[in-house]
């Protein structure tokens, strides 16, 4: 069964600085992979979707990379800002509309 | 607007009740998915449904029922059985298409908790 890792489990930064979130997985035969940012008490927002067959996706502030042979992607997110605060989580699709997802990335950004 | 819409947004159940949530989409999509998160912690699936009248369970499906009459429409009702069904309940659809990729959308979430 595909496991979904993401590391670290929380990140504190200041304001202002470049910072990286890592998501792995153990089944590299995915159809895509999307990050998500989950604010308190609220629902799933998609960020980014990056296909099988890309290599990374931009949005804005946001860059996600995937490296499907390796098992992992990374979301760099440049400039944080306290708005960035928030848990970010990672889920692939596989066989059968099929989605796996992480435990999350809990990020603070310090004024 | 196009989305998903959960209700209740907060609700409070006795020991020993069932309760429903309700989950309505009206994005055309086939897939829907109930999952559950406790604090802290990843998504585990409940039940999903692929297409209408049919439905599949999760890891965590027992004490759980779900329906699929409509298309836009899949409540999840918690039942007595369920011996820790306070969480964060969120409901989620897929365009569905068995041979490629599809993204997944969430609803608000519903807090459920037992008094």
């Amino acid at each position: 069964k595909q496991e979904v890792t993401q590391i670290p489990a929380a990140l504190s930064v200041p304001e202002g600085e470049n910072l990286v979130l890592n998501c792995s997985f153990t089944d590299s035969a995915i159809y895509n992979l999307q990050w998500f940012r989950q604010d308190p008490g609220k629902g799933l927002t998609s960020l980014l979707l990056i296909q099988s067959s890309q290599r990374e996706q931009t949005s804005g502030r946001l860059n996600a990379s995937l490296d499907k042979s390796s098992g992992r992607s990374t979301l760099y997110i440049a400039a944080s800002q306290p708005g960035d605060s928030a848990t970010y989580l990672c889920a692939v699709s596989s066989t059968g509309n099929q989605f796996y997802f992480g435990t999350g990335t809990s990020l603070t950004v310090i004024p | 607007d196009g989305g998903i819409t959960q209700s209740p947004k907060y609700l409070f159940r006795k020991e020993g009740q069932n309760v429903t949530l309700s989950c309505e989409q009206n994005l055309n999509h086939d897939a829907m998915y109930w999952y559950r998160q406790d604090p802290g912690q990843g998504l585990r699936l409940i039940y999903y449904s692929q297409i209408v009248n049919d439905f599949q369970k999760g890891d965590i499906a027992e004490g759980y029922s779900v329906s699929r009459e409509k298309k836009e429409s899949f409540p999840l009702t918690v039942t007595s059985a369920q011996k820790n069904p306070t969480a964060f309940y969120l409901c989620a659809s897929s365009p569905y298409r068995a041979d490629s990729g599809n993204t997944i959308y969430f609803g608000e979430g519903s807090w459920l908790t037992v008094v």
